[in-house]
């Protein structure tokens, strides 16, 4: 049972280029979610999705695009790259039966440079 | 403005003593308290939750305590082994939402044999 899979695990980009982060789950969970983990700042909520073919932002969603073209896959979109995107991305899901806790891949550590 | 708060980034304990990791929160609307534990380049993991019609819940070593009125609660580890260290975030819900985590910033917790 893989859990909560994301592609890469490490990315260097130039300014200004464009990439996409992939997430995937097995565990047939409803929502789904991208967070970005900076130095004193906890986890950040960037953009979420409570079924296919939905999106929301989060806390901090400028720069960024996501879609949910399946239930299992949840993929982070950046345009244009800028340095301040530098940080650790994590993804993460979670079912919206009882008070159960989500489930998050193992992070994507994404430099630009 | 952060609305999960986590004002100590760092404590130390002995092997075998109890450690008190403490978190406050601002909004009232949050109903649903989790702690998720981090080792260095890996995802976090859930680690104990608790509800706020409660004001503790108990697992294994891990008690987490919840004081309503004042906004604050507290992860206990009893004793605290080596493997303890590493990063715990508190974080908090609003049940009825899609369930976006709010994350505090978290403390490192480093244990000494």
């Amino acid at each position: 049972n893989a859990g909560v899979t994301q592609t890469p695990k490490f990315r260097v980009l130039k300014t200004g280029q464009s990439m996409t982060l992939l997430c995937a789950q097995d565990m047939n969970h409803e929502y789904m979610y991208w967070y970005r983990q900076d130095p004193g700042m906890g986890l950040r909520l960037i953009h979420y999705s409570v079924g296919e073919g939905t999106t929301a932002k989060g806390e901090v969603p400028d720069g960024y695009n996501v879609s949910r073209l399946k239930k299992q896959n949840f993929l982070l979109g950046l345009e244009s790259a800028a340095p301040s995107q530098t940080s650790v991305y994590f993804c993460a899901s979670s079912t919206f039966s009882g008070h159960t806790e989500a489930f998050f891949g193992q992070g994507t550590r994404l430099t630009v440079v | 403005d952060q609305q999960v708060k986590q004002n100590s980034p760092s404590l130390s304990v002995q092997e075998g003593r109890i450690s008190i990791l403490n978190c406050d929160y601002t909004n009232s609307m949050f109903d649903y308290f989790l702690w998720y534990k981090k080792y260095p380049a890996e995802g976090p993991t859930f680690l104990i939750s608790i509800s706020s019609i409660k004001d503790k819940n108990e697992d294994g070593r891990f008690t987490v305590f919840l004081n309503k009125s004042a906004k604050h609660l507290s992860l206990h580890i009893v004793p605290s082994q080596p493997g303890d260290s590493a990063v715990y975030f508190c974080a908090a819900v609003i049940s009825g939402s899609a369930r976006q985590l709010t994350f505090g910033s978290g403390t490192q917790l480093t244990v000494l044999p």
